[in-house]
């Protein structure tokens, strides 16, 4: 099915270890995004990509990463995880807002992560 | 700089019973308006959306919202809710002006109760 695709589901990651989540989508959007999801906050931009070699930061960048090398793939990096870290990550994805009909975004499952 | 507002972190309803989920934003130009839906241990879902024309906008499951320029409200209702709307509902506004970057409320939790 088509959609956005991310893995791994769930983690578990001591403090210091590091990681990356994987996020790829088939729907030849330009957009990508990743969110962070906490309790009673909502979601939190982390970082963006209006297409292949642009990324730009969000609301709460430190302490991730990311890259963006082809139009389907936007993985998110984290280099010392730390407790504050854990969150349920989503990555969604999109077409430019200049469309006719924008159709919002389209979201992944999530990433569980738990860092202890 | 856009910001949106959900008044109602839970909102618990009886089953058949009408629900309306409410939501305020702020921006100083033209905004496009959404609602996404979290199921448990999902993604978000677009719900409906107000990009421009009619007011009264209609979405999946039943729901529709209402745009209320001069208060500011996008208010989510349905009129007759069912065990399986038991949710997470988000409001969301993008600054149609700028790269298509949504700003979420912070959530409401419909409870439906049987």
């Amino acid at each position: 099915n088509a959609g956005v695709t991310q893995t791994p589901k769930f983690r578990i990651l001591k403090i210091g270890q590091s990681m990356t989540l994987q996020c790829t989508q088939d729907m030849n959007h330009n957009y990508m995004y990743w969110y962070r999801q906490d309790p009673g906050m909502g979601l939190k931009l982390i970082y963006y990509s209006v297409g292949a070699g642009i990324t730009d930061k969000g609301e709460v960048p430190n302490g991730y990463n990311v890259s963006r090398s082809t139009t389907e793939d936007f993985p998110l990096r984290l280099e010392l995880a730390a407790p504050s870290q854990t969150s349920v990550y989503f990555c969604a994805s999109s077409y430019p807002r200049d469309t006719v009909d924008s159709e919002g975004y389209t979201f992944g499952s999530g990433t569980r992560l738990t860092v202890v | 700089a856009q910001s949106v507002t959900q008044l109602d972190s839970q909102v618990p309803v009886f089953e058949e019973a009408p629900v309306e989920l409410r939501c305020n934003y702020s921006s100083s130009v033209s905004v496009y308006l959404f609602w996404y839906v979290q199921y448990p241990n999902q993604g978000l879902q677009l719900l409906l959306k107000y990009l421009s024309g009619s007011t009264l906008v209609k979405g999946i499951n039943g729901f529709e919202a209402e745009f209320n320029k001069s208060q500011t409200s996008f208010h989510l209702r349905k009129p007759s809710v069912h065990i399986s709307d038991t949710a997470e509902y988000f409001c969301a506004v993008i600054d149609s002006g700028g790269y298509q970057k949504v700003t979420f409320g912070t959530g409401t939790k419909l409870q439906v109760i049987p």
